[in-house]
């Protein structure tokens, strides 16, 4: 069975530009949550997409915004990029946000450089 | 006052032994926690969950010990190998809550 998948794998943009990164979850699951993890540091929660609708936001600026798609695949938006957005970000998925406890799956994430 | 397991930001161990892993979570109101392990390049993959009406779970080689008095999550494998070098993560969510909130991580290093 397939896992979280997303795309692209690594992504070199300069600041100021802008960035999308999607992300499909496994099969059969309606939520998405979105990570930023820094080189040395765990992942810190940016979003949660559930059927559609956000249920979650971490402690990032409005400049980062996503959305989730009728077949539950889901997009990060990331504008006016600085230098300290350069992570990698993570993709999970579960079966339903709304138990609050499902277990969150995670892709191989997409590694972003800004130069 | 009772001991409470130490973070180690770095653990190495000999192929074969027993590995202990300590985390301290942040969240009295946290009710489900789950281990993580991520390899160098990869996204975290799930070992083990467990739920706050529980202090012990056991998986294949692993096992999640619980202790909401002090706060404090372990993880135990047993019989450790080359593979199981990695970086592992507690995370810990409440009931209602969504996002999940990872501890620091502890770099296992197995030598053999």
């Amino acid at each position: 069975d397939a896992g979280v998948t997303q795309s692209p794998t690594h992504l070199i943009k300069t600041r100021g530009q802008q960035v999308t990164l999607r992300c499909s979850p496994i099969s059969g699951h309606k939520s998405v949550s979105w990570y930023q993890q820094v080189l040395g540091q765990g992942p810190q929660f940016i979003f949660q997409y559930y059927e559609k609708e956000e249920r979650g936001r971490g402690n990032f600026p409005d400049r980062f915004s996503a959305r989730q798609f009728p077949n539950y695949s889901s997009e990060l938006n990331v504008n006016a990029l600085l230098l300290g957005d350069s992570a990698l970000y993570l993709c999970a998925s579960s079966l339903d946000s709304d138990r609050g406890t499902d277990t969150q799956y995670f892709g191989p994430g997409t590694r972003l450089t800004v130069l | 006052g009772e001991s409470v397991g130490l973070h180690l930001p770095t653990l190495s161990v000999q192929e074969g032994d027993n590995s202990i892993i300590n985390c301290a979570y942040s969240n009295s109101a946290s009710d489900y926690f789950i281990w993580y392990k991520q390899e160098s390049g990869k996204g975290p993959q799930f070992i083990i969950d467990i739920r706050s009406n529980m202090d012990k779970r056991q998986g294949q080689r692993v096992t999640v010990l619980l202790n909401k008095t002090v706060k404090h999550l372990s993880l135990q494998i047993a019989a450790t190998q080359p593979g199981d070098s990695a970086v592992y993560f507690c995370a810990e969510t409440q009931q209602a809550g969504t996002a999940l909130i990872f501890g620091k991580g502890t770099t296992l290093s197995v030598s053999s």
